[in-house]
């Protein structure tokens, strides 16, 4: 199976702010890496497919880079709303699908 | 509108049974693949199972092959999720989720499932 590891854990940001979350997979994935948010109590949202596409209503603040081994989830201009979890997960070889174990994104 | 929800959750003795249940709207259920995805703190989100728009084709994770089946009855728009010899690893919320071409494009809130004597 594939592993996929994020990077960090947790962080801590500002409104305002610009952060970067890193998604490493144990083998080339190619873009077969999306990105999901979040938040307490809600269920995951679909946020980036094929590493930088933004799926409809994402904000343009969000962007997804990479391919390979090596992915990137940045957020520009901190929203207050942005606070949450990030996943990236990986549909190179499925099944089965794998998840990052989660970037806690704090204020 | 799409939603996903989930019911069937509760607390089971290790070694029982539990049959998890998601109602869809608002799509072509039918034509959807739909998939069972369980989250604890500790290991975030892992995949549980998968099966086609029919129901003809069915996967599942390794660690519940054997223990766990995924089903539809697409006149209801359900999907199930039964699950049997649950032990304490079992513990998660199951969340069930729709799939396009390129990822989980929509989720229910989950059920909690708690595996404890």
């Amino acid at each position: 199976d594939i592993q996929m590891t994020q990077s960090p854990s947790s962080l801590s940001a500002s409104v305002g702010d610009s952060v970067t979350i890193t998604c490493r997979a144990s083998q080339a994935i190619s873009n077969y890496l999306n990105w999901y948010q979040q938040k307490p109590g809600k269920a995951p949202k679909f946020l980036i497919s094929s590493a930088s596409t933004l799926q409809s209503g994402v904000p343009s603040r969000f962007s997804g880079s990479g391919s390979g081994t090596n992915f990137t989830l940045t957020i520009n201009n901190l929203q207050p709303e942005d606070f949450a979890t990030y996943y990236c997960q990986q549909r190179y070889i499925t099944p089965p699908y794998t998840f990052g174990q989660g970037t806690k994104l704090e204020i | 509108e799409v939603q996903l929800v989930e019911s069937g959750g509760g607390l089971i003795q290790p070694g029982g049974s539990l049959r998890l249940s998601c109602a869809a709207s608002g799509f072509s259920f039918s034509t959807s693949w739909m998939h069972w995805v369980r989250q604890t703190p500790g290991k975030g989100l892992i995949w549980v199972s998968r099966i086609n728009g029919d129901g003809t084709s069915t996967d599942y994770a390794d660690s519940v092959k054997g223990r766990f089946t995924i089903s539809r009855d697409n006149a209801k728009n359900t999907l199930y999720l039964q699950m049997n010899s649950l032990r304490a690893d079992d513990t998660s919320v199951f969340h069930c989720a729709r799939a396009n071409s390129y990822g989980f494009d929509s989720w229910g809130q989950g059920t909690l499932v708690t595996v404890s004597s």
